[in-house]
């Protein structure tokens, strides 16, 4: 059974920097691509960052290219997002996602998502 | 960028009734949609991909049918437990990956 489970979420004040993580379980991670999609409070999904599953291949949202930075441990079957420059704006559920792809193609969607971690960022 | 609209955002039902969602894109992106199911407090969960193929594991009430820019998700009787909001989702041009809205479907 395919599990995802992110940790790492918590206050940071504007500004500042936070890593959310995700362990994955129940599949063979490096064969698939993996996602960062986020909703704030009361809003709907948007997509922020996916990377392919050897690492080689990272995309970003244009809301965050720059200040976010994807990654992943094969060798531990995790999952990061490293977030920088953290806005007011950037406060919500971080949802990591599975892939059905091992790269990033036409086509591709999400077939597994994890419980989520809540970033807020606020003084 | 593609842009996915949803309508309505909400909706008023019961069970029993047929509930059907739109969703339209900026562009064709042929039969590249795909559906998820968002509880409150929940992740979402897929129900449909390429248009028209159910996920393994949801129920056959729900159906979706479209393909270039005009697309459609269908309950063929909603049931209470279908009570949530619902997303869709191109994969044509990628990055980025772009969902829809949302259509947020309530008891009436």
């Amino acid at each position: 059974e395919v599990h995802l489970l992110e940790s790492g979420g918590g206050l940071v004040q504007p500004g500042g920097s936070l890593r959310v993580s995700c362990a994955a379980s129940g599949f063979t991670f490096s064969s698939y691509a993996m996602s960062w999609v986020r909703q704030a409070p009361g809003k709907g999904l948007e997509w922020v960052s996916t990377i392919s599953g050897s690492g080689g291949t990272t995309y970003y949202a244009d809301s965050v290219k720059g200040r976010f930075t994807i990654s992943r441990d094969n060798s531990k079957n995790t999952l990061y997002l490293q977030m920088n420059s953290l806005r007011a704006e950037d406060t919500a559920a971080y949802y990591c996602a599975k892939d059905i792809v091992v790269v990033p193609a036409m086509g591709t969607y999400i077939d597994y998502w994890g419980q989520g971690t809540l970033v807020t960022v606020s003084s | 960028d593609i842009q996915m609209t949803q309508s309505p955002s909400s909706l008023s039902a019961s069970v029993g009734d047929r509930v059907t969602i739109t969703c339209r894109a900026s562009q064709s992106i042929s039969s590249y949609l795909n559906w998820y199911q968002q509880k409150p407090g929940k992740a979402p969960k897929l129900l449909i991909y390429a248009a028209s193929s159910l996920q393994s594991g949801v129920p056959s009430r729900f159906s979706g049918s479209g393909s270039g820019t005009d697309f459609t998700l269908t309950i063929s009787s909603l049931q209470p437990e279908d009570f949530a909001s619902y997303y869709c989702q191109q994969s044509y041009s990628i990055p980025p990956l772009t969902f829809g809205g949302g259509t947020k479907v309530e008891i009436k």
